[in-house]
């Protein structure tokens, strides 16, 4: 799987976007982008996944440069809520493979009030 | 999304004694579920893959007889750290994939804290 790079922590004002950046400058054809969240004492939580498309659900937005080489998930209105630690993480498609997530550093982001 | 739920949430428990945590998926079947462990401040570490019907796949440096793994049926899979010692005081955290029409995310559980004693 294709390395990620992301800042350790960020900040980020209440109502205000978080924007959360991501490196995968080796990112191959098939693999996807994936971004969880993890919530302190919490299983992680799937947001938003995407190949080549920028992608966009309830939760989040999530933009792909068109080199595939970085990646930024967008939380439009962070809530104190939103505070955790953010992966990004770089993988194939896991249908039909026994293959699993691999779990980087992350990101810590703090909402602040 | 899907709902998997472990349980329990939290274990307290005496050295030297077996603990049990169980994974379950609720609202759909689980041939694979993977089973996770994480120290404060750290990452999640994959500690081994569950099969439903078949061995477990243990990961480099997971001891295959102390953190023993049944995968009985399609939505339950099971953790049993075994002589628990100190030292295995952790988060641990299972998964299951959902076959989506695309990619089949994973989804978590809400993970089990074991403080051993």
């Amino acid at each position: 799987d294709a390395k990620t790079t992301q800042p350790p922590s960020m900040d980020c004002a209440e109502g205000r976007a978080a924007n959360l950046p991501c490196n995968h400058s080796t990112i191959s054809g098939n693999e996807y982008v994936y971004w969880y969240r993890q919530i302190h004492s919490q299983g992680p939580q799937y947001i938003i996944h995407g190949l080549k498309n920028n992608e966009t659900n309830e939760m989040a937005s999530l933009i792909i440069t068109e080199d595939r080489k970085s990646s930024t998930l967008i939380l439009p209105h962070a809530t104190l809520r939103d505070t955790a630690v953010y992966y990004c993480i770089v993988h194939r498609s896991l249908r039909g493979s026994a293959r699993q997530l691999t779990f980087g550093s992350g990101t810590q982001l703090t909402v602040l009030p | 999304g899907a709902v998997v739920s472990q349980h329990p949430s939290w274990v307290i428990c005496k050295s030297g004694t077996s603990v049990k945590i169980e994974c379950r998926s609720l609202d759909f079947q689980a041939t694979t579920m993977f089973w996770y462990r994480q120290f404060p401040k750290q990452s999640l570490m994959l500690m081994a893959t569950s099969n439903e019907g078949s061995k477990a796949t243990y990961e480099q440096g997971v001891e295959k007889d102390k953190f023993l793994i049944n995968h009985a049926s399609l939505t339950l899979s099971t953790l049993t750290v075994t002589s628990a010692h100190p030292e295995d005081s952790s988060f641990y955290i299972c998964s299951a994939r959902v076959w989506q029409a695309n990619t089949g995310e994973l989804f978590f559980g809400e993970g089990s804290r074991l403080t051993v004693l």
